[in-house]
């Protein structure tokens, strides 16, 4: 059974990298019907996609944080990481990792990790 | 980007009763790439409807999407108990991916 697990500080300070690790187990991370990436939910902003990646490194970001954000995979840790800087008060959040599966012209979130708060402040 | 209202912001029903949750898109949906979540307390979310009415692996029979467009609704037919959660909707038609606020069922 596919599993997703969010590892990573749960304290950040502001200014500061927020850097989480994604752990996939019951799945290969390379195959190429699927993308995996992070999606996160406060009071405030409710449910918010960040961006996906692929296997081969193919990335697609929400535009309005692209400028902070990198998302990379480890094939052969069979694993994903976020990283968001410059953090403030308002990306405290429940970050979520997430399998998305291809489908034409998009990708389906389809299996979601269990989340992990992620708290900014000095 | 698209903004999903979703209505009402809490249903009270009891158990055996048909819940009607609804979606309304600020604009279309391309290819009606709509799809829902359950959220439990505690629990990861889970994908319940996909392309609007399809649904995923292992969701029980009592569940159904549908709709086109910008009006999109779930339907429980019969609640369980284990059916009271908070429920998402989802356009995955066009970037950036955006969800409803969400509608929480709660035992009346």
């Amino acid at each position: 059974q596919l599993q997703l697990q969010e590892s990573g500080p749960g304290l950040v300070k502001p200014s500061e990298t927020l850097s989480l690790t994604c752990t996939v187990s019951g799945g290969s991370i390379s195959i190429s019907a699927y993308w995996w990436g992070w999606t996160r939910q406060s009071p405030e902003k409710g449910l918010e996609w960040i961006g996906i990646i692929r296997y081969n490194g193919d990335t697609y970001y929400k535009a309005s944080l692209e400028s902070r954000v990198t998302i990379s995979v480890d094939t052969s840790r069979n694993q994903f990481s976020l990283k968001l800087n410059s953090v403030t008060a308002a990306d405290t959040a429940v970050y979520y990792c997430a399998r998305f599966k291809q489908v034409a012209a998009s990708s389906l979130l389809d299996y979601w990790g269990l989340g992990t708060l992620v708290t900014v402040s000095s | 980007e698209i903004v999903l209202t979703q209505s009402p912001g809490t249903l009270s029903l009891s158990p055996g009763e048909r819940a009607t949750l609804s979606c309304r898109a600020s604009q279309s949906v391309s290819r009606n790439y709509l799809a829902w979540h359950q959220q439990k307390h505690g629990q990861a979310p889970r994908l319940l409807i996909y392309g609007a009415s399809n649904k995923a692996t292992g969701i029980p029979d009592r569940f159904s999407g549908s709709g086109s467009g910008t009006d999109f609704t779930l339907t429980i037919s019969r609640l369980e108990p284990e059916d009271f959660a908070v429920y998402y909707c989802q356009q995955y038609g066009t970037s950036p991916y955006t969800f409803g606020q969400g509608t929480k069922l709660e035992i009346k």
